[in-house]
């Protein structure tokens, strides 16, 4: 996980409430990626960005929303957090379109009261 | 939408033997590659398969592409104790215009010492 740095690694909010996961990577890569992952469903694609200012979405974007002003920086933030969001969400980095494999965090582990 | 799915969906076996975990997918890529996962932890990238390669080797792990089948498999020689992970497989599809991987659900395997 060196180089790709998750916060916090655990959080526990309520139902409504704004929350913000941040990710930073020193790998100066282009791509960034956030997934969240829940048993039976594996990793679902929420946001990517390509580079600082160009985000996309992914597969699962409803509820959340991202931003990317700097190169090393991805937060994802749940505008108003449901049950159904609980998750745990993973940040990625990678340089050419993830053709030398993906740098992954370590996790947020989100449950949503 | 899932793109590979792998086979079997949990695998035991004993240290020393060998596991062998299998991947399909259904369309065109340009690269296959997979992912090893430690219970709480992020994803770690393990290799990456060009769609014009059939076979590499890294280490204790061999994997094959066969393009014509849709398929991929992740052999693991003299499995360890260590070895105990969930593993990924991921395709980079050809199509779409796409900059992101497609992940599996993954292969949960147990190595009893």
């Amino acid at each position: 996980d060196a180089g790709i740095t998750q916060s916090p690694r655990y959080k526990i909010t309520e139902t409504g409430r704004q929350v913000t996961l941040m990710c930073h990577q020193t790998w100066s890569h282009s791509y960034m990626f956030w997934y969240r992952q829940d048993l039976g469903h594996g990793l679902r694609l929420i946001y990517y960005s390509a580079a600082a200012d160009i985000t996309d979405k992914g597969e699962v974007p409803d509820g959340y929303v991202v931003s990317r002003s700097k190169t090393e920086n991805f937060p994802l933030t749940l505008e108003s957090a449901t049950r159904s969001q609980t998750s745990v969400y993973f940040c990625a980095s990678s340089d050419i379109r993830g053709r030398y494999g993906y740098t992954f965090g370590s996790g947020t582990r989100l449950t949503v009261v | 939408s899932q793109q590979g799915e792998e086979d079997p969906q949990a695998l035991s076996i004993q240290e020393g033997e060998n596991a062998t975990m299998n991947c399909s997918y259904k369309t065109s890529i340009n690269n296959l590659q997979w992912y090893r996962q430690n219970s709480g932890r992020g994803l770690v990238h393990l290799i990456l398969i060009r769609s014009n390669e059939r076979e590499k080797h890294s280490g204790r792990l061999r994997v094959t592409l066969d393009t014509s089948k849709k398929s991929s498999s992740l052999l693991i020689t003299a499995s360890r104790a260590a070895d105990t992970a969930s593993y990924f497989c991921a395709t980079d599809p050809t199509q779409g215009g796409s900059e992101k991987l497609v992940f599996g659900k993954g292969t949960k395997l147990t190595v009893n010492p």
